[in-house]
């Protein structure tokens, strides 16, 4: 079966700083990864996709994504934090029903 | 433009008494999915459907029961609510087909709590 690994629940980083959460994949094929953002209160929010058009993937609010296929990862980033990227984001797999398997998540603090 | 109604926000029960979350979609979508959200679970997939008249069972599906009798209408019923489906539920939908690569659409979540 298909899976994501998220580690450390609770990310917390500087405003302007370097925003980087890591996901891990495991597949046995070619796998379609997402990352989703929820804001509080909220549903979730796509970010961004890869389906293996392009490595490098760039999504809203500035953030993008490399997939790593000898790594297995697909780490999200973001250059320069901003308050407002203070949310919950999620990794996720797809199969060939569009099910997503989610990994726990990340909550990311912003500091001013 | 809609896109993925859930009905109620909100909701409190009593232990074994019954309910029913209401999803409905406006994008003629084909597939459409409930998850359960917990706190350091990420989101677990309860049920899911990939067309009208046929459901299926997901990771989570002990205690829930669905119907998909309209297209844009996925139903997720507790018959004897317990304490442990307090969660925050989320019906999604996406179109059929490309492999897995079509992006799922959430509603913005159901608040059960179960005493």
């Amino acid at each position: 079966a298909q899976s994501v690994t998220q580690l450390g629940s609770h990310v917390s980083v500087s405003e302007g700083a370097l925003v980087l959460l890591r996901c891990n994949y495991s597949s046995s094929v070619p796998p379609y990864l997402f990352w989703y953002v929820q804001y509080p209160n909220q549903g979730l929010q796509l970010l961004l996709k890869y389906t293996s058009a392009a490595t490098l993937v760039k999504g809203i609010n500035g953030f993008e994504a490399e997939f790593k296929k000898s790594e297995t990862s697909f780490h999200l980033t973001k250059p320069s934090a901003h308050m407002s990227d203070a949310a919950e984001y999620f990794c996720a797999v797809s199969d060939e029903n569009n099910r997503l398997a989610f990994g726990k998540g990340n909550q990311v603090v912003v500091i001013p | 433009n809609a896109g993925v109604t859930q009905t109620p926000k909100f909701r409190v029960l009593k232990t074994g008494q019954s309910m029913t979350l209401l999803c409905a979609q406006d994008m003629n979508h084909e597939y459409m999915y409930w998850y359960r959200q917990d706190p350091g679970m990420g989101l677990r997939l309860i049920h899911y459907s990939v067309g009208e008249g046929t459901t299926a069972k997901g990771e989570v599906p002990d205690g829930y029961n669905v119907s998909r009798l309209k297209k844009q209408n996925f139903l997720l019923g507790l018959e004897s609510a317990a304490p442990s489906q307090t969660s925050v539920y989320f019906c999604a939908s996406s179109p059929r087909g490309s492999s897995g690569a079509n992006v799922l659409t959430f509603g913005a979540g159901s608040r059960l709590t179960v005493l």
